[in-house]
């Protein structure tokens, strides 16, 4: 089974502090994707990268970075976190195919202060 | 662009009852794909079910089907003999051929808050 993992369940963090969230897929899948989920407003795509060192911005990624600098992890960065990026961040990776399905971690519920 | 529209935002249903949990969708893709997520309240986004653009019959997988109504942009969920363990938000995506959410990812709908009831 494919299996992405996602290094924190629950963090909080105050104002100004740095942030990093990390994920990690043992399928060898090229597509990794960063959404935040939020109450009423369904998943929203911040970056997503189609391999190692390339980076695509989504449709909200004011505020973040990412890093890819191996294949099996993708990396969310909060340079300066905020309070209204509390937040659920959920990690995917894409099957190869035509139409394949994402596979998701468990998502990382983020408290800024 | 595309869109994904779930007009339920909650739904309380009896166990044991079917459950059709609605999604429409626009794209002007004429390739795409088709997806329903399950996420229960431990945060895990759970892949269900896909139906392809061009696929002559409509998916099933167990107790899921796929109701694909492609003249009406509809792709509704249905879930047969609920239980108590279907208590979940769901959620409908998609992706076109040419124009994704984001390289090959998908564009997700609002999702429907789905209740079972003993």
């Amino acid at each position: 089974d494919v299996k992405v993992t996602q290094s924190s369940r629950y963090l909080v963090k105050r104002t100004g502090e740095k942030v990093f969230l990390e994920c990690v897929q043992d399928m060898d899948h090229e597509n990794m994707f960063w959404y935040r989920q939020d109450p009423g407003l369904g998943l929203r795509l911040i970056y997503f990268s189609y391999d190692v060192k390339m980076k695509e911005k989504g449709d909200i990624p004011e505020g973040y970075s990412v890093s890819r600098e191996k294949k099996e992890r993708f990396s969310l960065i909060l340079e300066s976190a905020s309070t209204n990026q509390t937040s659920m961040y959920l990690c995917a990776s894409r099957a190869p195919r035509v139409f394949g399905e994402l596979f998701f971690g468990e998502g990382s519920r983020l408290t800024v202060l | 662009a595309q869109k994904i529209t779930q007009t339920q935002p909650g739904m309380f249903v009896q166990e044991k009852e079917a459950v059709t949990l609605d999604c429409t969708y626009d794209t002007s893709d004429p390739s795409y794909g088709l997806f329903w997520y399950k996420q229960p309240s431990s945060g895990e986004m759970i892949f269900l079910i896909y139906q392809g653009s061009y696929d002559q019959q409509n998916a099933t997988e167990g107790r899921y089907s796929l109701n694909f109504q492609k003249a009406r942009k509809s792709a509704n969920l249905v879930i047969s003999a609920s239980q108590l363990g279907d208590s979940a938000m769901y959620f409908c995506a998609m992706r076109g051929m040419y124009s994704g959410g984001g390289a090959d990812g998908l564009t997700f709908g609002k999702g429907t808050h789905l209740i079972i009831q003993p």
